[in-house]
This record gives C-alpha cells, structure tokens and sequence, in this order.
C-alpha cells in the first residue's frame, strides 16, 4: 500500500527551529518528486516546497524561502522539511504529498497526501 | 502569473448533481490541472488529474460519480447522485515550471 506519514509536529516559540519528516512506503520513492503542502487553521491550501526524486531541483514558495530547506533520503524512504526562524503565521498543518508519475508520464499533481503533522508557534 | 479561481461555495441536494468550476489564469488554458476533496477533519485526497482537453485520470478507489471536464480556460468537477460523504471543500490545483505548485482558493460543498 502506497503510504505517506508525516511526523515531528510540535509547539514552538516564535523564532524557533523545527523538522518535519516524512516516511514514505509502498512504492520507490526516487522515483517521485515529492513536495511539503500546509493549510492554517480555517484556511486554504496553501504550497510550501517541492524536491525532485533525485534531490537535484528545489523550488520554495516565496513564503519560505531563506527559512525553510527541503531535502530527501531515498535510501531511507524519508522527505524531510526544516523550519527554521519560524513565525507565528508559519502555524499549520503540514502535509506531505508525492507529485505524479505513471509510465514515464509525470507531472506535478499531488496524488498521494499524508495524514498531516499540526505545527502550532506561540510564545 | 499562474492563478486558479474557483467558486467559494456551492449546495446542491442529496441524489442531484453538482458542477464545480476551476478557472485558469490568462493564457493558461492548456494547463492540466488536479482536482482534490477534502472531507470536514480529514487531509486532502486525490480525486483526478484532468486535461485541457477534458480527458481525464482518476484516483485509485475514485466512484464514478466524480468525472471531470474542460472547456477553454475552465476545468469542472461533476459530482452525480450527491452522497452526505461529498460535503466538504474541493480545492483545484496546477502546477508550472519555477512555482511548482499552485492551488485555488477552495469550493465548499454543502449537501442539502
């Protein structure tokens, strides 16, 4: 069964540092471009960071960038975001999410999502 | 720039059918996009990727109530004989080269 699970959600003060991870199992995961998603309490959708299956390209939502770093490990089945000089406004629910890929046809829509990892920062 | 418009809410009645639409920014109507449902305390699920030409992909374990269309710069979810499960937001989603991903504002889909 193709599966995504997020973890290492947590409280955290303004200014504060957190990592996210993301344990994918049931299909190989180089393969994939993986990305991170969040949505804010009572909010949309909103796109945080993409990696390609091989960790070569990156691309950041303006939101983000300079702060948080997206990266991979395909040996160990893990996509990986660290947050970093966080910011009350960064609180959200985290979702990791695989971009597609049939037959040699990839494209970048998210059709696997994991559950979500809640992270709140308060002072 | 690369902006998806949808709708902030719809209603239709249990066992009708509902059309939700996606609008795609200027000069963007070959985009592909990806259609996703989220159910009230659930994360997103995959419904179906969908062309400019209205072919369209579903998700594994997607009913066949869920079908999808295009016509020029718009993308539509159909969505027949309604269920209470089908409550929730739809959110329609693209994808383009530097900005990798971008996603519309959300439908939220009320069952009467």
């Amino acid at each position: 069964e193709v599966q995504l699970v997020e973890s290492g959600g947590g409280l955290v003060k303004p200014g504060g540092s957190l990592t996210l991870s993301c344990a994918a199992s049931g299909f190989i995961l180089s393969s994939y471009t993986m990305n991170w998603v969040r949505q804010a309490p009572g909010r949309g959708l909103e796109w945080v960071s993409s990696i390609s299956g091989g960790g070569t390209y990156i691309y950041d939502a303006d939101s983000v960038r300079g702060r948080f770093t997206i990266s991979r490990d395909n040996a160990e089945k893990s996509v990986y975001l660290e947050m970093n000089s966080l910011r009350v406004e960064d609180s959200a629910v985290y979702y990791c999410a695989r971009s597609y890929c049939s037959g040699g046809n990839c494209y970048d829509a998210l059709s696997v999502w994991g559950q979500g990892t809640l992270v709140t920062v308060s002072s | 720039q690369l902006v998806l418009t949808q709708s902030p809410s719809a209603s239709a009645s249990l066992g009708a059918s509902v059309k939700l639409t996606c609008t795609l920014s200027s000069g963007r109507s070959s985009y592909g996009i990806a259609w996703h449902q989220q159910q009230p305390e659930k994360g997103p699920r995959y419904l179906m990727s969908l062309n400019s030409d209205g072919s369209h992909s579903k998700g594994d374990g997607i009913p066949d109530r869920f079908s999808g269309s295009s016509s020029g710069a718009e993308r539509h979810l159909t969505i027949s004989n309604l269920q209470a499960e089908d409550e929730g937001d739809y959110y329609c989603q693209t994808w383009g080269t530097g900005i990798r991903v971008v996603f519309g504002g959300g439908t939220k889909l009320t069952v009467l």
